[in-house]
């Protein structure tokens, strides 16, 4: 069974740190994977990856796939209050390509 | 429009009551996602549209959910006798031609509460 499966669950930083949130991934037939961010009900779109190796930035924002471990990081840089979000994995399975979700990385930034 | 939209964005009901939640997608976006976001849960997959046609049902919890799309525009998914435990935010994506490489847009949502 396809399955996606993100740490840390949730994380509490200051601004101006650091972050780096996981996901981890097991699926027939990977073709790409999906971040997005959610902050009250839309999850908007961040990043699709679909090659190892290749870095994705937009900003203080920035991941990474691995495929042969199977797992892809999404990097935040000087973090601002305005991040604080959930972070969700995401990757499309089956014929009809539906994403399966991670539960996702509840991030707060506090000031 | 220029994204995905959703109504109501919130709806109260009682138990056992039908509900209809609609989903206008982006133009020219000829798949159309349903998902669920329960509390504690991550988002679940519902329904799959190519045009007016679903070919993926697999994520319908029951047979009291149904939607349909007509005009390979605007989806309704129908909830009929609604229980406590249908209680989420249901989310729509649209995405180009439902490929894995086209990204999936999302909508507001729509939260339902069942009292």
């Amino acid at each position: 069974e396809d399955k996606v499966v993100q740490s840390p669950l949730s994380l509490v930083v200051h601004e101006g740190d650091t972050v780096t949130l996981n996901c981890s991934y097991e699926v027939t037939n990977f073709r790409s994977l999906l971040w997005y961010k959610q902050e009250k009900k839309a999850p908007t779109f961040l990043f699709m990856l679909t090659s190892s190796g290749i870095e994705k930035k937009s900003g203080r924002l920035s991941s990474i796939l691995d495929k042969k471990e199977l797992f892809s990081i999404l990097n935040i840089t000087a973090t601002q209050t305005g991040d604080s979000a959930i972070y969700l994995c995401a990757v499309p399975g089956g014929a009809t390509n539906k994403l399966i979700f991670g539960t996702g990385t509840l991030l707060a930034v506090q000031p | 429009g220029a994204g995905v939209s959703q109504s109501p964005s919130n709806k109260v009901t009682e138990k056992g009551k039908d509900v209809e939640l609609r989903c206008d997608p982006i133009s020219g976006h000829t798949a159309l996602y349903w998902y669920r976001q329960s509390l504690g849960q991550g988002l679940e997959f519902l329904i799959y549209f190519q045009g007016n046609s679903a070919p993926d049902k697999s994520g319908l919890p029951s047979d009291r959910f149904s939607a349909e799309r007509t005009g390979g525009s605007v989806s309704t998914l129908t909830i009929q006798r609604t229980q406590q435990e249908d209680s989420a935010v249901y989310l729509c994506a649209s995405s180009f031609t439902g490929g894995p490489y086209n990204e999936q847009f999302f909508g507001p949502g729509t939260r339902l509460t069942v009292l």
